[in-house]
């Protein structure tokens, strides 16, 4: 099944405790992203990457790093959480930068820092 | 200004109707306009796009795009009650995305 997976799906977790949300797509996507959804806020784009070794700023980066060792997976590292990095979180993977409008979600990581 | 605005609702209808959901934008730069349904506790699943202006119909569902208004629109034709989530617009231009916050909808069986 096409799919993109997350873990963990919850989580909890002390300020300042470095951890890392895991992300993976079994698709062959080259575009890969992460958001966080706050209520009344929308998806705000995190980071994104369009291949293997490239990687972005989205709109929202401040307290969070990414990686793309390999194609299918796209790890969010957040080294010292804070509470108001409290929040859901999604990863997103698209075929290519072409089609990168045409995202496919995973399940969703929900993430408080005490 | 926010730059993608979108009734949070709830929004709720009989089963059968037809429901109208709806966004203005403010930067006219954006090309692509999808929308999302994500029902409670999942993600985000894509439903139809359009790039730039015109409608697109795909089974029950019809996008409209009119750039000169700044103003699209989800139309959900004989609603089920599977139909129930929330419905989230989202734009794009390069690699900005701007997702509305979503209109709660629930359709009465």
């Amino acid at each position: 099944e096409a799919q993109v997976t997350q873990n963990p799906r919850y989580l909890i977790t002390v300020t300042g405790k470095k951890l890392t949300v895991t992300c993976s797509q079994n698709m062959n996507h080259e575009y890969m992203s992460w958001y966080r959804q706050d209520p009344g806020l929308g998806l705000r784009q995190i980071y994104y990457s369009m291949n293997v070794e490239v990687t972005d700023k989205g709109d929202v980066p401040e307290g969070y790093k990414v990686s793309r060792k390999e194609k299918r997976n796209f790890p969010l590292i957040l080294e010292s959480p804070s509470p108001n990095q409290t929040s859901l979180y999604f990863c997103a993977s698209s075929p290519g930068q072409a089609s990168r409008h045409e995202q496919y979600f995973g399940p969703g990581t929900r993430l408080t820092v005490t | 200004q926010k730059e993608v605005e979108q009734d949070p609702g709830p929004l709720s209808v009989p089963e059968g109707a037809i429901v109208s959901l709806n966004c203005t934008y403010s930067n006219s730069a954006f090309q692509y306009f999808m929308w999302y349904r994500q029902y409670s506790r999942k993600g985000p699943e894509l439903l139809m796009y359009t790039y730039s202006s015109g409608n697109k119909e795909d089974g029950r569902f019809t996008a409209q795009v009119d750039k000169s208004s700044k103003y699209i629109s989800l139309f959900i034709r004989d609603s089920q009650p599977s139909d129930s989530a929330t419905y989230l617009c989202a734009m794009n231009y390069g690699q900005n995305f701007v997702f509305g916050p979503g209109t709660r909808l629930s359709v009465l069986p």
